[in-house]
Formats: C-alpha cells, structure tokens, sequence
C-alpha cells in the first residue's frame, strides 16, 4: 500500500535561507509524486509533480524537487525563502488506482 | 477558465438540518473527489467518483452522500449535519491517468452548530 510521510508538522527559516520540506513515500508501483501548496484562505495549487521523467523536477515560484529511488523522497527546496512562501505545503503519491495520497503537510513560517 | 467551482464558499447551520455543497468542473475530467481538511488531521478523502454514475466511498464518509449523475458536477449531500462535521470541504477533479494533477476547487467552510 501506498504511503507518505512529512517530517515535521511546522518548518521556520528566516527570509533568504534555504527551505527544506522533507517527504518520504511508500509504494508498490513506480511512483508518481506530487507537491501542493495551500495559502492561507485558498485551496490547493500544484507546484510540482514527478511522472518517471526527470529526477529533478523544476516548480513554480522558484521550488524544486528531487526524486530518489533508493531512499523513497521527494523533498521539496527553494534556495532563497520569501515572506510569500508561508504556506501549507502537501506531498502526495499516485497510486495504483489514481488516487492520490496525501501526507499530513507542513507548515512553512518564514521569520523576517 | 479551466476551473473547479464550489457554492457556497461559507455556511452556517443547525443540526439536522440537510444541505447540498455543490461542486462543478469545466475540464471534462473523469475523476472527482470530496475532502475534508481539518486542523492537525491533513487532507481526507470523503467520496470520490471514477466517471458518471460511478461513485466510491473514501476513508471518512459516514455522514455524507454523492452523486455523479453529469460529468461536470458532483454534490456532497449532509442528510442529518452534526458539529463533527463543522470542517473545511474541498472538492477536485483529475483527467484519466496517474500523472494527471488535481484540481482543487477554492473550499466551502462549514460550520454547524
């Protein structure tokens, strides 16, 4: 069965660090992974997905992703945070059934 | 605009008192899904419908119904609301396939009192 866990309920970094988001997955398929982002009051967007293609995955607002087979993650970065980035930000998996499922997600608090 | 629609976006009611969350999609997706998005408790999966007429529960459905009569809309329907359900609700539609994103419609938050 297909699972995903988030290190890490609430992540802080002060504005221009880097931000980490660690996500790690379980699945019996080749997986197709998923980052989502949720700003306050709105519902979910997409910012990046893996499909078997590139390991390293290019998103919108600067994030990226990298795709490790041997040790099952997808964690999410951006070089440089920026007050708008404060969000909750979702990893998910496809699985065999189209269905997607979904981490527990984080919450990214930017310091000034 | 491709887009997923939810009305209402806020609704206040009383106990028992039934009501229809009303999700349509303009993207000709196969796939819809309901969740529900509580604090601490991530995203969870309510119903969700493969194609027309085809409908699933997910892992929180008690208290709820749908149905998928027409491609593009796919109603949450509370017969008897509890304060359990007082929640944030999110509806989505996906094309065919794995790899395809879904889209999440702006939330509906309901609270029952």
């Amino acid at each position: 069965a297909q699972s995903v866990t988030q290190l890490g309920s609430h992540v802080s970094v002060s504005e221009g660090a880097l931000v980490l988001l660690r996500c790690n997955y379980s699945s019996s398929v080749p997986p197709y992974l998923f980052w989502y982002v949720q700003y306050p009051n709105q519902g979910l967007q997409l910012l990046l997905k893996y499909t078997s293609a590139a390991t390293l995955v290019k998103g919108i607002n600067g994030f990226e992703a990298e795709f490790k087979k041997s040790e099952t993650s997808f964690h999410l970065t951006k070089p440089s945070a920026h007050m708008s980035d404060a969000a909750e930000y979702f990893c998910a998996v496809s699985d065999s059934n189209y269905q997607l499922i979904w981490g527990a997600g984080t919450k990214l608090i930017i310091k000034p | 605009e491709a887009q997923v629609t939810q009305n209402p976006r806020y609704l206040i009611t009383v106990t028992g008192k039934k009501l229809t969350v009303t999700c349509s999609q303009n993207m000709n997706h196969e796939y819809m899904s309901w969740y529900r998005q509580d604090p601490g408790l991530g995203l969870r999966q309510i119903y969700y419908s493969m194609n027309v007429e085809v409908t699933d529960k997910g892992d929180v459905p008690e208290g709820y119904k749908v149905s998928r009569k027409e491609k593009r809309n796919f109603p949450l329907i509370l017969e008897s609301p509890s304060p359990n359900q007082t929640s944030l609700y999110f509806c989505a539609s996906k094309p065919r396939g794995r790899g395809g994103e879904q889209y999440f419609g702006p939330g509906t938050r309901l609270t029952v009192t």
